[in-house]
């Protein structure tokens, strides 16, 4: 069984550019959240979505979006960029929310 | 104050030690897990549990409700055990504690 895939796994930005990050879950798994970990906050939530709905969103500004499609697989966008954007871009994928995660390798981006 | 709090933040063991890293939470949760990263990023979920202990290989995890406090203990420490451990708690959302970053030198 494929584990949880995120591309791409590393990327170079500009500020003020747009980006676009993908995680494709476990085969079955209808939740996907999203986290972002830099050395400073250490790991934080995102948002997470369960059937193509947002179930739950965390301290972020609205340059900071997602979504899910019917298969599952989740995008996140991230516009605008700042230098503090740059960071580790983890996301996890479960059967149904609060059950057993399972994470990613990541989307390191850096932001210039 | 940190809603999660992780102790201690590094560790240093020789190898064949038992090691203990602590976690104390201050919100309502409904299930806690114990999470280990290596150097690259990639993290591998260990142990998620809503009350009393579970064991896998090496590793035992455990979990006081009314104390809010879980400890994750590994057995027999080995240099491949070297990693970051994460505690993250859920109530509405999953929070997550600063890690512990564990050395085991051979």
């Amino acid at each position: 069984k494929a584990g949880v895939t995120q591309t791409p796994r590393y990327l170079i930005k500009t500020r003020g550019q747009q980006v676009t990050l993908s995680c494709s879950p476990i085969s079955g798994h209808r939740s996907v959240s999203w986290y972002q970990q830099t050395p400073g906050q250490g790991l934080q939530f995102l948002f997470e979505y369960f059937s193509e709905t947002q179930r739950n969103k965390g301290n972020f500004p609205g340059r900071f979006s997602g979504r899910q499609f019917s298969n599952s697989r989740s995008e996140m966008n991230v516009s605008t960029l700042e230098l503090g954007d740059s960071a580790l871009y983890l996301c996890a994928s479960s059967q149904y929310p609060n059950t057993e995660a399972f994470f990613g390798q990541g989307t390191r981006l850096t932001v210039v | 104050k940190n809603e999660v709090e992780q102790s201690p933040q590094n560790l240093t063991a020789q190898e064949g030690e038992f090691i203990t890293i602590n976690c104390s939470y201050s919100v309502g949760i409904s299930a806690l897990h114990w999470l280990q990263q290596h150097p690259g990023g990639g993290i591998v979920s260990l142990f998620m549990l809503s009350s009393g202990k579970k064991k896998h290989g090496r590793l035992i995890a455990t979990i006081n409700i009314q104390e809010k406090h879980s400890s994750l203990h590994i057995t027999a420490s080995h240099p491949r055990d070297s990693a970051v451990y994460i505690c993250a708690v859920r109530s509405e959302k999953l929070v997550f504690g600063k890690g512990t970053k564990l050395t085991v030198n051979p």
